[in-house]
């Protein structure tokens, strides 16, 4: 079975504070994403990878950034959190084969205050 | 702006029933369709994806797809308590190189299936 894990399952910062947020999967995926889900907004892509050192921008980047100097390994980093930023966090990844048959971590429920 | 189109619900059907969730979409050059299901403070899984027009039929769940009239939908037989979960539809964005690399994803249909 396909695993993906996240470093933190609930996290609390403050506003300014930067803020990592790891993902790791152990199947070998070229594909790896970034989303926020937020109630009555859905799913929103923040970044995306296709492959160890590639990202692309999704449709909310502003404010974060990310990292993938390992393929099984994809982070997410928060320059300088903000209120606006409380939100769960999904990562997800898929193979190369198959990019939006996409598997999901249990998320990082994260909250700035 | 590409969307993607559900009825939030929530969808409350006994058990044994058939449940129908819908999804429209926007985009006419979009491929690849995918259903996921989530349960409360669970993330997302793939149930079902469909790539061409007409069903497909994986156990209780049969997707259906229409590009014509832009809709794909979600059948599920024999439903069970079991199935109460969040339905998620989402979609291949077509088009241009950038736009065709993500999904675009509905905001999910609640389903309760009650015993």
């Amino acid at each position: 079975d396909v695993k993906v894990t996240q470093s933190s399952r609930y996290l609390v910062k403050r506003t300014g504070e930067k803020v990592f947020l790891e993902c790791v999967q152990d199947m070998d995926h070229e594909n790896m994403f970034w989303y926020r889900q937020d109630p009555g907004l859905g799913l929103r892509l923040i970044y995306f990878s296709y492959d160890v050192k590639m990202k692309e921008k999704g449709d909310i980047p502003e404010g974060y950034s990310v990292s993938r100097e390992k393929k099984e390994r994809f982070s997410l980093i928060l320059e300088s959190a903000s209120t606006n930023q409380t939100s769960m966090y999904l990562c997800a990844s898929s193979p190369l084969g198959a990019p939006y048959e996409q598997y999901f971590g249990p998320g990082t429920r994260l909250t700035v205050t | 702006q590409k969307e993607v189109e559900q009825n939030s619900g929530p969808l409350s059907v006994p058990e044994g029933a058939i449940a129908s969730l819908n999804c429209t979409y926007s985009d006419r050059g979009s491929q690849s369709f995918f259903w996921y299901r989530q349960y409360s403070g669970k993330s997302p899984e793939l149930i079902m994806s469909i790539y061409s027009n007409g069903d497909k039929e994986d156990g209780r769940f049969t997707a259906q797809l229409n590009k014509a009239s832009q809709y794909v939908s979600l059948l599920i037989r024999d439903s069970q308590p079991s199935d109460s979960a969040t339905y998620l539809c989402a979609v291949r964005g077509g088009g241009n190189a950038g736009n065709n690399r993500k999904l675009i994803w509905g905001l999910g249909t609640s389903l309760a299936v009650n015993p």
